[in-house]
């Protein structure tokens, strides 16, 4: 079946443009997350959506970043007057929730590639 | 905070010959353990996982082991292939929660 989904692939931007990215996560899955990679670093974690609870917003850098999550489905990440330090791949993932015995697994969309200029 | 800590960050091998990789967790309370393999452009696939009421899990050429007295978790590739080439990432999430901490990944080169 259909995969998480991100889009754009690339964006570059100029230093203090708005952006928006957009995911789509897999059908069903509840759960979604945004995270931040820089070139040749880890995962750092943004923020998650669950169902209709608050999401948690705690990994958040500053408050040029939102997110929102539409109708439990689509979710557009926002970053306001962009800043070069921006530059970062951003991956979305869903997951099922935890009920049920499931583990939650996370599933990763291929990640849009952010250039700050 | 939350902490994982993963070792080594780059890690070659000649193929054939076996890998480990190790992570520790700071959180008592973690009860999940996912590994993560991420190729070049591409987002990180899930490729074993492990939760806190079993020791050790195989799939294949891959196996995950888990302490949890010591909080730490280690990722085995056994006749490694060019193929498993790739960084690799641990986790840790706390029961009740859907917040991952993730390692800072582990860069496997099998040269061949």
């Amino acid at each position: 079946g259909a995969g998480v989904s991100q889009s754009p692939s690339n964006k570059v931007t100029e230093k203090g443009k708005d952006v928006e990215l957009r995911c789509d996560p897999i059908s069903g899955h509840t759960a979604l997350y945004w995270y931040r990679q820089s070139l040749g670093q880890g995962l750092e974690f943004l923020i998650y959506f669950q169902g209709n609870s608050a999401p948690d917003k705690s990994g958040l850098p500053s408050d040029r970043f939102s997110a929102e999550r539409t109708g439990g489905s689509v979710s557009t990440l926002t970053i306001q007057r962009t800043q070069q330090e921006d530059s970062a791949v951003y991956l979305c993932a869903s997951s099922f929730g935890l009920g049920g015995g499931g583990a939650g697994e996370q599933y990763f969309g291929p990640g849009t590639r952010l250039t700050v200029t | 905070g939350e902490n994982v800590e993963q070792h080594p960050s780059t890690l070659s091998v000649q193929e054939g010959d076996s890998a480990v990789i190790k992570c520790t967790y700071s959180d008592s309370a973690s009860n999940y353990f996912p590994w993560y393999k991420q190729e070049l452009g591409k987002g990180p696939q899930l490729i074993i996982d492990i939760r806190s009421n079993v020791g050790e899990k195989k799939d294949q050429r891959i196996a995950v082991t888990l302490n949890k007295t010591a909080k730490h978790f280690s990722l085995h590739i056994t006749e490694t292939q060019p193929e498993d080439s790739a960084v690799y990432f641990c986790a840790a999430r706390s029961f009740g929660t859907y917040k991952y901490i993730f390692g800072t990944g582990t860069r496997l080169k099998v040269l061949a």
